[in-house]
């Protein structure tokens, strides 16, 4: 059985650093590119950023590049993302994704979500 | 504002067909699938639709897509007062190098 099990959210003020991860079990975890997506409260998905199943492979949306960095250690199967620079507007639940295959495969497992507050 | 375009609501009684529409561009929909995600209330997304018009195991063939062009549609026959939950489309954008999603569309049962 797939699972994916986000940490590492919180509360956090505007400027300072936060690191999140997603323990993932039940699958070849080097053989599938993750990405992260996120949703502000109340507010609909907006993907974050996609990581290859090797590493060798990122993107991120234009909102996030240059502060966040996506990453992978196949050797733990655990999936990161380090937030600097954090802004008020980066508040919502952080969800880890797995893909189907690929980076532009859709999005056939879920994690359960870790929320990250910035506020002052 | 959202890269593809969703109704913000939809609604239908128990029995009823719903359709939810998802426009986008030819960087993003009118060349790539569509895959639609469910979110019930207060959990995570689920996919429900990909590439187009194909179910994952276990979703129920009241479900079906389709897309034409650079617009999507995710159809529900037979609706269910289970089926209220936030819907999204979603896309990779090849100039953006990366997904859109719909703004989503929240459906009640009424």
């Amino acid at each position: 059985e797939v699972q994916l099990l986000e940490s590492g959210g919180g509360l956090v003020q505007p400027g300072a650093s936060l690191r999140l991860s997603c323990a993932a079990s039940g699958f070849a975890f080097s053989s599938y590119a993750m990405s992260w997506v996120r949703q502000a409260p109340g507010k609909g998905l907006e993907w974050v950023s996609t990581i290859s199943g090797s590493g060798g492979s990122t993107s991120y949306s234009d909102s996030v590049k240059g502060r966040f960095t996506i990453s992978r250690d196949n050797s733990k199967n655990t999936l990161h993302l380090q937030m600097n620079s954090l802004r008020v507007e980066d508040t919502a639940v952080y969800y880890c994704a797995k893909a189907y295959r690929s980076s532009w495969d859709h999005f056939d497992y879920w994690g359960q979500g870790t929320l990250v507050t910035v506020s002052s | 504002q959202s890269v593809l375009t969703q109704p913000p609501s939809a609604s239908g009684t128990p029995g009823q067909r719903v359709a939810i529409s998802c426009s986008g561009s030819s960087s993003n929909i009118g060349s790539n699938t569509v895959n639609w995600y469910q979110q019930l209330p207060g959990t995570a997304p689920k996919l429900l639709m990909y590439s187009n018009n194909e179910r994952p195991s276990g979703v129920p063939d009241r479900f079906s897509g389709s897309k034409s062009g650079t617009s999507a549609s995710l159809a529900i026959s037979g609706l269910q007062s289970e089926d209220e939950a936030d819907y999204y489309c979603a896309a990779w954008d090849d100039s953006l190098n990366g997904w859109v999603f719909g703004g989503g569309t929240k459906l009640t049962v009424l």
